[in-house]
Formats: structure tokens, sequence, C-alpha cells
């Protein structure tokens, strides 16, 4: 299995609500990491968990909130974001900081 | 800050013609790679440079890495439909090992 994958494909969720995005991956990779992507940019790196570990935090500011429960998964909780954080939230793996595993993103929208 | 330079940012060709797409890291990297992004798609791996003057093909498409490997160059020939997107490079820093994307370049192909 050579696949990440990642819960929901789209959310819409208003400045007052709490969402979780979820990510999994079953390659027994020990780095996953999320991004943020908004249009024609690239991908800007929110969190790299490293062993389970949060190994970076890019200055994300707390309304997002990672946590890793186990090797496979790795979730992004959302609390109180404002409208600029709509974007495409992007979910990687690696082995040893190779190539990264891109999973097919969460559409998030903030209204 | 983004240290790793891209350019161009859109590149318009005719089918059957090759472009070249250029990366400038502003610090030794400790790999460079290359990734592919179709519209309303994720990334996805194409490839990994990690010595010095590195070449290597995948097809119709060239990849190059510098002697100083700070700078690094992806060819394509021949350009068909199917290599419409936005390709990025990305630099591995051997201090922290994060992943430094370029901005990206998006390419459009005339029939």
């Amino acid at each position: 299995d050579t696949e990440v994958t990642q819960t929901p494909k789209h959310l819409v969720m208003g400045m007052t609500n709490k969402k979780s995005l979820k990510c999994e991956q079953h390659m027994g990779h020990r780095a996953m990491y999320w991004y943020k992507q908004k249009a024609k940019k690239p991908p800007e790196l929110m969190f790299v968990y490293s062993y389970e570990k949060l190994s970076i935090n890019e200055s994300v500011p707390s309304r997002f909130s990672p946590e890793c429960p186990n090797s496979s998964l790795l979730n992004l909780h959302l609390h109180a974001l404002q409208p600029e954080d709509s974007a495409l939230y992007l979910c990687a793996s690696s082995q040893d900081f190779q190539r990264e595993f891109f999973g097919p993103g969460t559409r998030l929208t903030v209204l | 800050g983004q240290q790793v330079m891209q350019i161009p940012q859109y590149q318009h060709v005719q089918e059957g013609e090759d472009f070249t797409t250029y990366c400038n890291s502003s610090t030794t990297l400790s790999n460079i790679q290359w990734y592919k992004q179709r519209p309303g798609g994720h990334p996805v791996f194409l490839i990994q440079l990690v010595k010095s003057g590195e070449v290597k093909k995948q097809k119709r498409l060239t990849f190059q890495f510098g002697e100083a490997k700070k700078n690094s160059s992806l060819h394509i020939t021949a350009t068909q439909t199917t290599d419409v997107g936005t390709y990025f490079c990305a630099g591995l820093r051997s201090n922290d090992y994060k992943l430094s994307f370029g901005a990206g370049t998006t390419v459009t192909v005339r029939a």
C-alpha cells in the first residue's frame, strides 16, 4: 500500500466551529507532515512529526493543533479559524526524510 | 522565507516543443526532489537527485543537479498535452531536513 489517505475531501466550517482533518498511511513511514497550499502557490510546511513526536512547528497559529495518535495516523484539529485559513491542506509521509508521499488533500473553506 | 527560487512561473508551450524549468537555492542542498501537480490534484513525486552533477532521465524528462548542489533543472522534450500541470522543485536542507519548495512552473500546452 503506497497511499496516503485523507478525510474529509472537502470541509466547510464557520469561524466558531471545531473540526478535525485526518490522515492515514500504512507504509511504515516514520515522518509525517502537514502542509497548507493556497491557490497557485507551493505547499507551505506547517508541522512535522518524526517517530510520533512533533519535531517541527513552523510558527503555526494555535488555532491549528496537530496530533499523532500512532505511527499511521495524523490529525489536524481546527478551532476558531479565519476566512484566510481557507486552503488545501495536504498530509504527507516519508521514510527517513526522502521522497514525500502526498495525500489527496482536504479542501477547506472557512466562512 | 522561501529559499529555493524557481523560474519561469508560467510556461506556455506549443505541443511538440521543448522547455526547461530552473531552480536555484541560496544554500547547498542535501538533495533535490521534483514533483508534478495536475490541476485539482496533489503533488506527485517524480524524482530525487542526490549526487553533485547527477543527471537522470525519465522518458522525455531530463533532470539535472548542479555541481555545487545548489541548482537543478528539468527539461521536457516534445511536450504533450499530458505534461500539463505545475512542476515544483523542492530542496532538502541538510541542517533541518525541511523540504523547501520552489514557487512552481505552471505549464500549459497549445495543441
